[in-house]
């Protein structure tokens, strides 16, 4: 019961440095997300995807990007890291507009 | 405004006892949907309780309900019979739905309400 995996779990980026982080989900759901959870606050979307190839921005976009090139697989890429993206983030699917899955969170710190 | 407010930062509970965590929320979309998300200390976010905004019942899923009040915009969540294991940081989060031009399923989270279960 894998559900949405995400790696790394832990990552520290020097100011500038790019990175991917892995989100994979085994649901055959078409929906999938990026969310930050920065300290006492709840999630804020960063890009969405409805399918294979088609991505949209969230509420905080800048400085990432994304893709979705597989049903199962939607990468988050910081480029150029800074201060103020270190978060939580988690990656979510879900079937249309049912239950959102998510997966256990990698933690980011820039310094 | 916000689209999700929880009132609540920190709500206190004896073990055995209920307890509700109070969510408001604000939309003009007659379809929308309306969740409440547990994330314990380890950090992973876990899915409770759905209510859609056409159910005529109030949801519950075993010791969780949720008590919904449609023209009061609220979206309260009961645990029944507090257990230790359910301290933990309570997200609320609504679904809008389906506005014209295409469907809209992102969530939006409340700032959560950090419950604490005392023996």
């Amino acid at each position: 019961n894998a559900g949405v995996t995400q790696t790394p779990k832990f990552r520290i980026l020097k100011i500038g440095q790019s990175m991917t982080l892995q989100c994979t989900q085994d649901m055959n759901h078409n929906y999938m997300y990026w969310y930050r959870q920065d300290p006492g606050m709840g999630l804020k979307l960063i890009y969405y995807s409805v399918g294979a190839g088609i991505t949209d921005k969230g509420e905080v976009p800048n400085g990432y990007n994304v893709s979705r090139s597989t049903t199962e697989d939607f990468p988050l890429r910081l480029e150029l890291a800074a201060p103020s993206q270190t978060s939580v983030y988690f990656c979510a699917s879900s079937y249309r507009g049912g239950a959102q899955h998510f997966g256990d969170g990698t933690r980011l710190s820039i310094l | 405004a916000q689209k999700i407010t929880q009132t609540q930062p920190g709500m206190f509970v004896q073990e055995k006892e209920a307890v509700t965590l109070d969510c408001t929320y604000d939309t003009s979309d007659p379809s929308y949907g309306l969740f409440w998300y547990k994330q314990p200390s380890s950090g992973e976010m876990i899915f409770l309780i759905y209510q859609g905004s056409y159910d005529q019942q109030n949801a519950t899923e075993g010791r969780y309900s949720l008590n919904f009040q449609k023209a009061r915009k609220s979206a309260n969540l009961v645990i029944s019979a507090s257990q230790l294991g359910d301290s933990a940081m309570y997200f609320c989060a609504m679904r809008e739905g389906q506005r014209s031009g295409g469907s809209n399923y992102k969530l939006t989270f409340g700032k959560g309400t950090l419950l604490t279960v005392n023996p």
